[in-house]
């Protein structure tokens, strides 16, 4: 099955800088990589994805970038405020892609952006 | 449209009792999926569901854990009897087809003593 690893696990960051988060993940096959933003006491929310067929993919403050041939993708978060704080993950939709329904999560990275 | 709704949203039982999480889907999605997510971990898929049918089980730990959905809406997880690794947020999620839109709910946080 798909194997997603997430890095860092830990992230601390000043208001104002950038923040980035990187998921490399096994199954050449996969085609779709979301990325959710888990805040405390709540279920996880998706925040960007990104699909095979593209490289990049921007949305104000967040983008997430694609490398097929390395296998991996990132979440990028420019202008970090102390609300981006939370845990936020990656996933990978297992060899079959999306019409399967299932997602393979990576490990999370806990994100704090000091005032 | 209103969320994935989730209940109880705590609970706190001994081992080898038993519990039962139960979650509303969005209206009109199909597929619902049960995750377990242990502390300082992602989410696991246990199973998931197509209307009233199992699509994918393959992780559930099927001489504990049960699952149904009758009707093709409202879904129910059962743990008998509980150990205390199960102590974990359950959370269910449900889209209108495939992984794009999904939605998950608050989630369950099952603690086992």
């Amino acid at each position: 099955g798909e194997n997603v690893e997430q890095h860092p696990s830990t992230l601390s960051v000043q208001e104002g800088d950038s923040a980035v988060i990187k998921c490399t993940y096994s199954d050449s096959a996969s085609n779709y990589f979301p990325w959710y933003k888990q805040e405390l006491g709540k279920g996880p929310q998706l925040i960007i994805d990104i699909r095979s067929n593209v490289g990049e993919k921007k949305d104000q403050r967040i983008a997430v970038t694609l490398n097929k041939t390395a296998k991996h993708f990132s979440l990028h978060i420019t202008e970090t405020q102390p609300e981006d704080s939370a845990v936020y993950f990656c996933a990978a939709p297992p060899r079959g892609g999306t019409s399967y329904g299932k997602l393979t999560f990576g490990q999370g990275t806990i994100l704090t952006v000091h005032p | 449209e209103a969320g994935v709704a989730q209940s109880p949203r705590y609970k706190i039982i001994e081992k080898r009792q038993s519990v039962a999480f139960w979650c509303n889907p969005i209206s009109g999605h199909a597929t619902l999926y049960w995750y377990q997510q242990i502390l300082g971990q992602g989410p696991k898929l246990l199973i998931q569901f197509q209307n009233n049918g199992v699509v994918d089980d393959s992780q559930l730990p099927k001489d504990r854990f049960s699952a149904e959905r009758l009707k093709g809406v409202d879904s129910t997880l059962k743990i008998q009897p509980a150990k205390l690794e199960d102590s974990a947020v359950y959370l269910c999620a449900s889209s209108l087809t495939g992984v794009r839109g999904y939605t998950f709910g608050s989630g369950t946080r099952l603690t086992v003593v």
